[in-house]
């Protein structure tokens, strides 16, 4: 059964950058037609869309985030991360890891973990 | 960026009742790629419908999703008790976009 582990620091500080890992059991990433791909929900907000990569490092990333998003993949520990630079308190949010696949459609979903921007 | 709204944002209605949640793209959704999520609290999304109208396995056939280019509903037939959830729609025909949710309560 596949399992996604989201994994990083729960406060960070205005205009430094936020780094998550996501863990992956059950399945090998580098053996994957999948997307691996992280989603966000403000408290009390909807859910955002915020980029995916591909086992061989193709990147896609949502627009409005684009300029400070960079998420890579490590297939040797069957990881992928998620780092978003300069944050803000807008950036507060449960973060998920997830699969995507070829479609879109998320059929798998970390636990998610909470990361709040506070000094 | 397709924006997706979705309809009412809050529906109250009782067990047994069939419920009807809309939710409208600001464009043509490409492909009708499409998917419905019931999320409850304290839990991640779980996929219901992808491509507009195709159940994943193991979601019951009480729901069902219908809707083409701009348009798309999901339907529960006959409420469950446990079928009270908030539902995102999502559409990755281009850069992903979600709606922002209905929340179906008990009435």
């Amino acid at each position: 059964q596949l399992q996604l582990q989201e994994s990083g620091p729960g406060l960070v500080k205005p205009s430094e950058t936020l780094s998550l890992t996501c863990s992956v059991s059950g399945a090998s990433i580098s053996n994957s037609i999948y997307y691996w791909s992280w989603i966000r929900q403000p408290p009390g907000k909807g859910l955002e869309w915020i980029g995916s990569v591909f086992h061989i490092g193709g990147t896609y990333y949502n627009p409005s985030l684009k300029s400070r998003v960079t998420i890579s993949v490590d297939t040797s520990n069957n990881q992928f991360s998620l780092d978003l630079s300069s944050v803000t308190a807008a950036d507060t949010a449960l973060y998920y890891c997830a699969r995507e696949t070829a479609s879109g459609p998320v059929n798998y979903w970390g636990q998610g973990t909470l990361v709040t921007v506070s000094s | 960026e397709i924006v997706l709204t979705q309809s009412p944002g809050t529906l109250s209605l009782s067990p047994g009742e069939r419920a009807t949640l809309s939710c409208r793209a600001s464009q043509s959704v490409p492909n009708n790629y499409l998917a419905w999520y019931q999320q409850k609290p304290g839990q991640a999304p779980r996929l219901l419908i992808y491509g507009a109208s195709s159940r994943t396995t193991g979601i019951p056939d009480r729901f069902s999703g219908s809707g083409s280019g701009t348009d798309f509903s999901l339907t529960i037939s006959r409420l469950e008790p446990e079928d009270f959830a908030v539902y995102h729609c999502q559409q990755s025909g281009s850069s992903p976009t979600f709606g922002q949710g209905t929340r179906l309560e008990i009435k």
